[in-house]
């Protein structure tokens, strides 16, 4: 039943090593979105693809990179992991609308070591 | 911009009390809101939102929320707390890009304690 899956659920890495974490979706949704969630706070919006277009949040670090080879699948990946990317990754997917809701996955939560 | 604010990070209350948790919202354009729940080292589930029509809204685990214009507010309610409703509540507003979609923009969260 899962509709948004995300994995892993917990990733390693090392400093400086690049990391990827995937995403897919069974809802067919046209928006996807990556949030960061640092221990104690609200998830903070990195970027979102609506349909094939990316659209960078301007505080997303270039750290950052994000692909959506299809409608199912988004990635995000981390080029250069430092101690403060360690958090908890969320994938998100929603169709258009404003008053559409949108659905998390379970996270990944990264440690960066 | 639009923004949500959540006064109180952290709410105590006992097993069968009431629940209320407050969010405040500031926005220029009719407001669609939501709240969030989120379990330790899980994603965020929706509880209920408002977007047009009734102002007070029903959600899932027995929660409800009344969209007050005059107030700004959309505050998060539960008649009876559950242990079971021990979490972090965040209120969110949806945001236009401009380009055809949206996006939500959270508070700060609020962390709900259940006491026996």
């Amino acid at each position: 039943d899962a509709m948004v899956i995300q994995n892993p659920r917990y990733q390693v890495t090392q400093f400086g090593k690049p990391v990827t974490l995937s995403c897919s979706q069974t809802l067919n949704h046209n928006v996807m979105y990556w949030y960061q969630q640092k221990s104690s706070q609200a998830p903070k919006l990195l970027f979102h693809y609506y349909d094939k277009d990316f659209n960078n949040e301007a505080d997303t670090p270039d750290n950052f990179q994000s692909r959506r080879p299809n409608t199912s699948f988004c990635f995000l990946d981390i080029r250069s992991p430092g101690l403060g990317d360690a958090a908890m990754y969320l994938c998100a997917t929603s169709s258009r609308g404003r008053n559409t809701e949108a659905f998390f996955g379970q996270g990944t939560r990264l440690t960066v070591v | 911009a639009q923004s949500v604010t959540q006064l109180g990070s952290h709410v105590s209350v006992s097993e069968g009390a009431l629940v209320l948790l407050r969010c405040n919202y500031s926005s220029s354009v009719p407001p669609y809101l939501f709240w969030y729940v989120q379990y330790p080292n899980q994603g965020l589930q929706l509880l209920l939102k408002y977007t047009t029509g009734a102002t007070l809204v029903k959600g899932i685990n027995g929660f409800e929320a009344e969209f007050k214009k005059s107030e700004t507010s959309f505050h998060l309610t539960k008649p009876s707390a559950h242990m079971s409703d021990a979490a972090e509540y965040f209120c969110a507003v949806i945001e236009g890009s401009g380009a055809g979609s949206y996006q939500l923009t959270f508070g700060k969260g609020t962390k709900l304690s259940v006491i026996p």
